[in-house]
């Protein structure tokens, strides 16, 4: 049973608008939450993160919300480019979970220009 | 500062064969990890390292082994390679501490198993 999920396994978006890539989870026990960004033939790389405490991390175009009652958080890229296209990841970790981390399944964005 | 690298990129085995899989980092690390990546499923950690000298299991360790004798390496074993270990191996490395989460990945290694 996956604790992370990301539903849409795929978004297109038209150059400068909105991307909102959804996250949803069902462990409780999770504090601590990543969004990851990954190239095709390379490894993921970190993009922005959000603890448990907040509900909102901004990071120049890069927005994560995070709604605990909802278990539920989201990226928003505004606005969007080209380059941005790539598979979204989202993880999250368990305060009794040490250093493991759980990913959902992945979202391929695709950024039309 | 080449960050972390994996050795090989690509490899094809034989049901039954072994192999090492072969992760070097040079950041200084203290954790390092050993992901799967399998179509739909995300990544899944079969086993991470705290330090040097330790090693712990993570959420698919089964038929993978891994040493840590030097900090800035950490190798994956295959003793007998099955088919369902096709996959794309990542391994990552982190700070301690609050940093701890954002791990940094090499690029990959694509292993096929016939």
């Amino acid at each position: 049973d996956q604790q992370v999920k990301q539903n849409s396994p795929s978004l297109s978006v038209q150059e400068g608008r909105i991307s909102i890539l959804n996250c949803d989870y069902t462990n409780s026990m999770f504090d601590y939450f990543l969004w990851y960004k990954k190239y095709p033939a390379e490894g993921p790389t970190f993009l922005i993160s959000i603890s448990s405490i907040k509900d909102k991390n901004e990071d120049g175009r890069f927005t994560v919300f995070l709604n605990k009652s909802a278990k539920h958080l989201s990226l928003h890229i505004v606005p969007s480019q080209p380059g941005d296209s790539a598979v979204y990841f989202c993880a999250a970790r368990a305060n009794n979970a040490g250093n493991m981390l759980t990913f959902g399944g992945g979202t391929r964005l695709m950024v039309k220009p | 500062n080449a960050g972390v690298t994996q050795t090989p990129k690509f490899r094809v085995l034989k049901t039954g064969q072994s192999m090492t899989l072969l992760c070097a980092q040079d950041m200084n690390h203290e954790y390092m990890y050993w992901y799967r990546q399998d179509p739909g499923m995300g990544l899944r950690l079969i086993h991470y390292s705290v330090g040097e000298g330790t090693t712990a299991k993570g959420e698919v360790p089964d038929g993978y082994n891994v040493s840590r004798l030097k900090k800035q390496n950490f190798l994956l074993g295959l003793e007998s390679a099955a088919p369902s270990q096709t996959s794309v191996y990542f391994c990552a490395s982190s700070l301690v501490g609050p940093k701890r989460n954002e791990q940094f990945f090499g690029p990959g290694t694509r292993l096929t198993v016939l």
